[in-house]
């Protein structure tokens, strides 16, 4: 049973460009949550989708938007990447009604 | 809101020791309480859960947390830990709605735990 899937697994992006992040979910989850963790910091919640909509968004700029598509696979979208935007991005699936999330093993973005 | 406070940043011990990773949590309403461990390069595995029941809660590779809601703590213990109990360990908590999976997790800082031969 294959857990979460990222890809890429790196990515060095310049200043200024745009950077999408894939993410499948674990197989029988429905809810897909993102997160972005700073070196030597916790993950900070990103945003999360269910049934293709953002149901709850963390504080981040609009420059981080999201997608989900019908087999419950997201997208995350950062455009005009700042130094700062360099992190390990994290995804999460779960079901709802369910406790549990499972993460995946994350995309390291170097923003140069 | 919900906060999540790592009260050490890193932790060295000697094989076979005891040890324990504090953690302390915020929040107005009830919380699902969380330990997850990461190794290098890797993501996040969750070591256990507290969601309602027992305020004691066990891994299978014998750590154990208790939820003790007086004082707002989610302590992280073992009796004797190994070489390669050496990782990252990061406290997280949830707004326990219902037992829905909808919501955020806050997570704390992290702590470092070195494990010395």
């Amino acid at each position: 049973d294959a857990g979460v899937t990222q890809s890429p697994t790196h990515l060095i992006k310049t200043r200024g460009q745009q950077v999408t992040l894939r993410c499948s979910p674990k197989s029988g989850h429905d809810t897909v949550s993102w997160y972005q963790q700073a070196l030597g910091q916790g993950p900070q919640f990103i945003f999360q989708y269910y049934e293709e909509e953002e149901r709850q968004r963390g504080n981040f700029p609009d420059r981080f938007s999201g997608h989900q598509f019908p087999n419950y696979s997201s997208e995350l979208n950062v455009n005009a990447l700042l130094l700062g935007d360099s992190a390990l991005y994290l995804c999460a699936s779960s079901l709802q009604g369910a406790s549990g999330y499972t993460f995946g093993s994350g995309t390291r973005l170097t923003v140069v | 809101a919900q906060s999540v406070t790592q009260l050490d940043s890193q932790v060295p011990v000697f094989e076979e020791a005891p040890v324990e990773l504090r953690c302390n949590y915020s929040s107005s309403v009830s919380v699902y309480l969380f330990w997850y461990v990461q190794y290098p390069n890797q993501g996040l595995q969750l070591l256990l859960k507290y969601l309602s029941g027992s305020t004691l809660v066990e891994s299978i590779n014998g750590f154990e947390a208790e939820f003790n809601k007086s004082q707002t703590s989610f302590h992280l213990r073992k009796p004797s830990v190994h070489i390669s109990d050496t990782a990252e360990y990061f406290c997280a908590s949830k707004v326990s709605t219902g037992g829905t999976s909808y919501g955020k997790l806050t997570f704390g800082q992290g702590t470092i735990l070195t494990v010395h031969p």
